[in-house]
């Protein structure tokens, strides 16, 4: 059973470029949360979606950031117009139902932004 | 809002010392805690969680957590470390919400360097 795949691991952009992350859930799993984490920082909760639904998007920045969980495909990690505080390393987490079920995270994608 | 306190952020031992990494959080209901694990190159996996019942959680690889409700804690232990436990740890706590899933709060990790 595969896990959660992230790609790319590493993705470099320049300011103002659009940068694209991609994640595939366990099979069987639903709900995927994307995760960002700052250097020496803890990871800090983006979003949450559902098939075809953003659920909580409470983490994400008002703005240049959008997330997808789309009926067919990955769930996808978009920010527009990137900056360098964007550097991070973004985590994508899949459970298959709500409640007590731990999280499976992906390897991650780190985004530098030179 | 719910947060979780991390207190060490490094830590070194030698090997078959004993460990033991706090873990505070702030949130009066009733709460989901894990610790998960993230060995170097490697995703994080969870070591063990607690839900209800016995405070005292038994997980992978030797290590044990004991939730202390009244102290907001649930710190991590274990006898005798090894190199291979050489990794970071986060502690994190799931507080629920009205929608039934998973918001995890993270701590912001404490690195642990095992020496031989």
């Amino acid at each position: 059973n595969a896990g959660v795949m992230q790609n790319p691991r590493h993705l470099v952009r320049r300011r103002g470029q659009e940068a694209r992350l991609r994640c595939s859930p366990m099979k069987g799993h639903s709900h995927v949360y994307w995760y960002r984490q700052l250097p020496e920082e803890g990871l800090k909760f983006m979003v949450y979606l559902q098939k075809e639904n953003i659920i909580d998007e409470s983490g994400m920045p008002k703005e240049r950031f959008s997330a997808e969980f789309p009926k067919e495909g990955p769930s996808i990690l978009r920010i527009q117009q990137v900056v360098r505080g964007d550097s991070a390393a973004y985590f994508c987490a899949s459970s298959p139902d709500l409640g007590g079920s731990p999280l499976h995270f992906g390897n991650g994608t780190r985004l530098t932004v030179t | 809002a719910q947060s979780v306190s991390q207190h060490n952020h490094h830590v070194i031992l030698s090997e078959a010392a004993s460990l033991e990494l706090g873990c505070n959080y702030s949130y009066g209901g009733t709460v989901n805690l894990f610790w998960y694990v993230q060995y170097p190159g490697q995703h994080l996996q969870l070591l063990l969680k607690y839900f209800s019942g016995d405070p005292l959680v038994k997980g992978i690889k030797g290590f044990e957590a004991e939730f202390i409700k009244s102290k907001f804690s649930f710190n991590l232990r274990k006898p005798s470390v090894q190199w291979s436990d050489t990794a970071e740890y986060f502690c994190a706590v799931n507080a629920g919400n009205s929608g039934g899933y998973q918001k995890v709060t993270f701590g912001t990790g404490t690195k642990l360097q095992v020496i031989p």
